[in-house]
């Protein structure tokens, strides 16, 4: 079955405890990225990849960072969680292109991590 | 001013009625427009795209107007199991590396017995 896994799906920390969400897809997509989406807000774009090894800052990248060291896995890690990082956050990923404009391919999203920090 | 905006709702309806929901979106460079659903505490999931011709997908019909960077998502004959908030998404064209997607912050629906 096509999917985008996460996790954990819950998750309760203390500020400043470092963390890491997995996500990992098995459609071969080059394109990953994370979201995370609060009330009113919307989904905003935190980080994104074109591919492996290469990630680039989405619209929110402020106290995360990701790595892509295999196609498949697109982690994401606080280093030192903060109050303000509690959130939804949703894992995603899509077929890419080889550059330029190109028509859009439909995304995957995985399930969703829901994390408090205290 | 947001890049894709929407009316949060909620929308409450009876079974049976019809219900359209709006979206605008501020960058006419935008080639690519779509509807996700999104139920309550899951994730989003794709309901339909929107082409410039406008297109209908059982009760669904979707529209578009380029000229005032308009999308509408038309519901009939709503049923219970439509309940969830409706995204409209966007795509942003970088210059070079293609497009992400922009995503509203959605339009609750419920659809009451």
């Amino acid at each position: 079955e096509a999917q985008v896994t996460q996790n954990p799906r819950y998750l309760i920390t203390v500020t400043g405890k470092k963390l890491t969400v997995t996500c990992s897809q098995n459609m071969n997509h080059e394109y990953m990225s994370w979201y995370r989406q609060d009330p009113g807000l919307g989904l905003r774009q935190i980080y994104y990849s074109m591919n492996v090894e290469v990630t680039d800052k989405g619209d929110v990248p402020e106290g995360y960072k990701v790595s892509r060291k295999e196609k498949r896995n697109f982690p994401l890690i606080l280093e030192s969680p903060s109050p303000n990082q509690t959130s939804l956050y949703f894992c995603a990923s899509r077929n890419s292109f080889a550059g330029g404009r190109s028509s859009y391919n439909e995304q995957f999203f995985g399930p969703g991590t829901r994390l408090t920090v205290l | 001013r947001k890049e894709v905006e929407q009316d949060p709702g909620p929308f409450n309806v009876p079974e049976g009625a019809t219900v359209a929901f709006n979206c605008t979106y501020s960058n006419s460079a935008s080639q690519s427009f779509f509807w996700y659903r999104q139920d309550c505490r899951k994730e989003p999931k794709l309901l339909m795209s929107v082409y410039s011709s406008g297109n209908e997908d059982g009760r669904f019909t979707a529209q578009l107007n380029r000229a005032s960077q308009y999308i509408s998502l038309l519901i009939r004959d709503s049923k219970l199991s439509d309940s969830a908030t409706y995204l409209c998404v966007v795509n942003s064209p970088f210059q070079e590396y293609g497009n992400k997607l922009v995503f509203g912050a959605g339009t609750i629906l419920r659809v009451k017995s």
